[in-house]
């Protein structure tokens, strides 16, 4: 099975800010990956999928990239509403596995 | 308004059987596959099965291979999860979410949810 590591595991970050979110897999693949953000006691919300692709809503500010083996999540200038708990998860091999997540908090 | 929305969680005994339950709207529910993610307490989200959209291919987690079934109703546009032989690591908040894209395990739309807790 693969496995998804996510870094780092909590993220400072004073709004306004750049964050930079890693996602590294044990094997590679092309761009089958997506990231979903959850706030606290919220599901899920899916914002990028196919490794670069905004879901409809999703404000520019993310923007997800990489192939092979490393994926990043960008947040260009973090706002209030961004600070949540982000995942990469990869569906190119069965079964679908989650990166541990990282959490994005207020400095 | 596309929504799914989960049912069927509460306290169950080590051994002991739940069925989760989740109803859909606002979506043509059989032309969607779909899937069952859980999160444990304080814990990260982990993918626990998938059912395509006419029933017949199912996939399991390892850790719940056996244990667990997944099937669907598409005439009451509604998801199920049949849970036997719960453990004390199947406690978690289990979530009902629509499948797209390759494999069907891209998840867009996500219920609120449903807690389990197998505890003595």
């Amino acid at each position: 099975e693969i496995v998804m590591t996510q870094s780092p595991a909590t993220l400072s970050v004073s709004p306004g800010e750049r964050a930079t979110l890693s996602c590294r897999a044990s094997q590679s693949f092309s761009s089958n990956l997506a990231w979903y953000q959850q706030k606290p006691g919220q599901a899920p919300r899916l914002i990028i999928f196919s490794a670069s692709t905004r879901v409809t809503g999703v404000p520019a500010r993310f923007s997800g990239s990489g192939s092979g083996a490393e994926f990043t999540l960008t947040i260009s200038s973090l706002q209030s509403e961004d600070f949540a708990v982000y995942y990469c998860q990869q569906y190119n091999y069965w079964p679908p596995v989650f990166g541990g997540g990282t959490k994005v908090e207020i400095k | 308004e596309v929504q799914v929305v989960e049912s069927g969680g509460g306290l169950a005994q080590p051994g002991g059987s739940l069925r989760l339950s989740c109803a859909a709207s606002g979506f043509t529910f059989n032309n969607y596959e779909m899937n069952w993610v859980r999160q444990a307490p304080g814990k990260g989200l982990e993918w626990v099965s998938y059912i395509g959209s006419g029933g017949r291919t199912i996939y399991y987690a390892d850790s719940v291979m056996g244990r667990f079934t997944i099937f669907r109703d598409n005439a009451k546009n509604s998801l199920y999860l049949q849970m036997n032989s719960l453990r004390a690591e199947d406690t978690a908040v289990y979530y009902c979410a629509r499948g797209v894209g390759l494999r069907g395990v891209t998840m867009d739309v996500w219920g609120r949810g449903t807690t389990v807790t197998v505890s003595a």
